[in-house]
């Protein structure tokens, strides 16, 4: 069964380093998202991406963020000068159709430190 | 604004019994609907979803009922085992255009033997 997958597992980095996470979405999926999950929390939107541009972003998703494709398979998250609130499970998820249901990736768990 | 909440944050059964999990929603342009499971480190799961011309869809094992007059989601789980455990999310999309969902706060579930 295809399946979104998402690198790495774990993160760990100093704040104000730079962090990219990484996503493989199904390949013939569209729209792209990005989600976050604070722990204990509920998951919030970030971003969605479709034909090679940001569609809609929440007010979470501020300057330090920025998305890419750049190529025909990854999708990834920037995250230029983490902060130590920026700690989260961050998780990747696309749709073949704007209204379908979405498949999340097992997530990355960014900390920072 | 948007919002999705639950009435239960927590719901214990026994193995064997059916659980009922609820969820309120206040934006009238939803027209979609999903309820995903989330085990512990792992990203949401799709269970059911259901679209606003309908008011019931089941499958299996799971019914997802929709009241849109009181703007009231439900997952029914008949027979929940103890794989059942785990954290349930209603979500919803609709009122924009590129499916972004908006979750709820989500219901642990555990299931006794």
């Amino acid at each position: 069964e295809p399946e979104v997958t998402q690198t790495p597992s774990h993160q760990v980095t100093q704040m104000g380093q730079e962090v990219i996470l990484r996503c493989v979405p199904i390949s013939n999926h569209l729209y792209f998202y990005w989600y976050r999950q604070i722990l204990g929390q509920k998951v919030e939107f970030l971003v969605s991406f479709y034909n090679n541009e940001i569609s809609e972003k929440s007010e979470i998703f501020d300057d330090q963020f920025s998305v890419e494709r750049p190529d025909g398979s990854n999708f990834t998250l920037k995250i230029r000068s983490t902060k130590l609130e920026d700690s989260a499970m961050y998780f990747c998820a696309s749709k073949r159709d704007q209204n379908t249901e979405a498949f999340f990736g097992q997530g990355t768990r960014l900390t920072v430190v | 604004g948007e919002s999705v909440g639950l009435h239960l944050p927590t719901l214990s059964v026994q193995e064997g019994d059916n659980s009922i999990i609820n969820c309120a929603y206040s934006n009238s342009a939803s027209d979609y609907f999903i309820w995903y499971k989330q085990e512990s480190g792992k990203g949401p799961q799709f269970i059911i979803d259901i679209r606003s011309n309908m008011d019931k869809r089941q499958g299996q094992r799971v019914t997802v009922l929709l009241n849109k007059t009181v703007k009231h989601l439900s997952l029914q789980i008949a027979a929940t085992q103890p794989g059942d455990s785990a954290v349930y999310f209603c979500a919803f999309a609709g009122g924009t255009s590129y499916g972004k969902l908006t979750f709820g706060q989500g219901t642990i579930l555990t299931v006794h033997p």
